[in-house]
């Protein structure tokens, strides 16, 4: 159980375009959800935290205009990386998390991203 | 703010052995948790082990050990009988408590290889 999938799992797209990534929680519904980047052989930085139906947590320095998060259901957040730059490749990752269990945290697959 | 530091950017061990990694946090809070989770190359995050800081009793799951010195703010990882397979990036995280929002505030991370 506590299965969380993302899709897609690896997408290219042109400078000035928009990119959705889906998180998925499976098998629970996820009381929280959590964005992730990270850099090559580097740690997870936390983007972002969101509840269903409420507006997303932004971490200081992380451009909430730029990383447009939308947490629609107990079961599915968005995040949308609008007008993109190469300076947003990176590798995002989600994870999602749900009462009765510890709060523990499920975590995705991971999404890399490509900006050309 | 609590700050997770593991010192070591690379470790090796030979097959069969055992190795320790190691991390230090920093809090002020009462009501933690501790986790070592592993990436291998596929990126995804695996949870190897969890520590409950009211728990004097070390973490144990099977080939994997937590020596918890909370006094001391330590927490490291023993991996005993060495496999290939155990080759990756390890990260040793903190929690705050078991809130929803609760976030994991992770350590730079340590690549693991292990010698056939």
């Amino acid at each position: 159980g506590a299965v969380v999938s993302q899709h897609p799992s690896w997408v290219i797209c042109k400078s000035g375009t928009s990119v959705k990534i889906e998180c998925r929680s499976l098998d629970f519904q996820a009381t929280t959800m959590f964005w992730y980047r990270q850099f090559p052989k580097q740690s997870l930085m936390l983007m972002a935290t969101s509840n269903e139906g409420s507006k997303a947590t932004y971490e200081q320095g992380v451009e909430k205009d730029k990383f447009l998060i939308n947490h629609a259901s107990l079961t599915l957040s968005t995040l949308t990386v609008t007008s993109a730059h190469p300076e947003d490749s990176s590798f995002y990752i989600c994870s999602a998390s749900a009462s009765g269990s510890s709060y523990e945290q499920y975590f995705g697959p991971g999404t890399r991203l490509t900006v050309t | 703010a609590q700050t997770v530091t593991q010192s070591q950017p690379e470790m090796s061990v030979q097959e069969a052995e055992t190795v320790t990694l190691s991390c230090t946090y920093d809090t002020s809070e009462s009501d933690y948790y501790l986790f070592w989770y592993k990436q291998p190359p596929s990126r995804q995050m695996i949870l190897v082990i969890r520590q409950e800081a009211y728990k004097q009793q070390n973490a144990t799951e099977n080939r994997f050990s937590v020596n918890f010195q909370k006094a001391a703010k330590s927490f490291s990882l023993k991996i005993s009988d060495s496999q290939l397979g155990d080759a990756a990036m390890y990260f040793c995280a903190y929690r705050s408590g078991s809130g929803a929002n609760s976030k994991l505030t992770f350590g730079k991370g340590i690549t693991l290889s292990v010698r056939p």
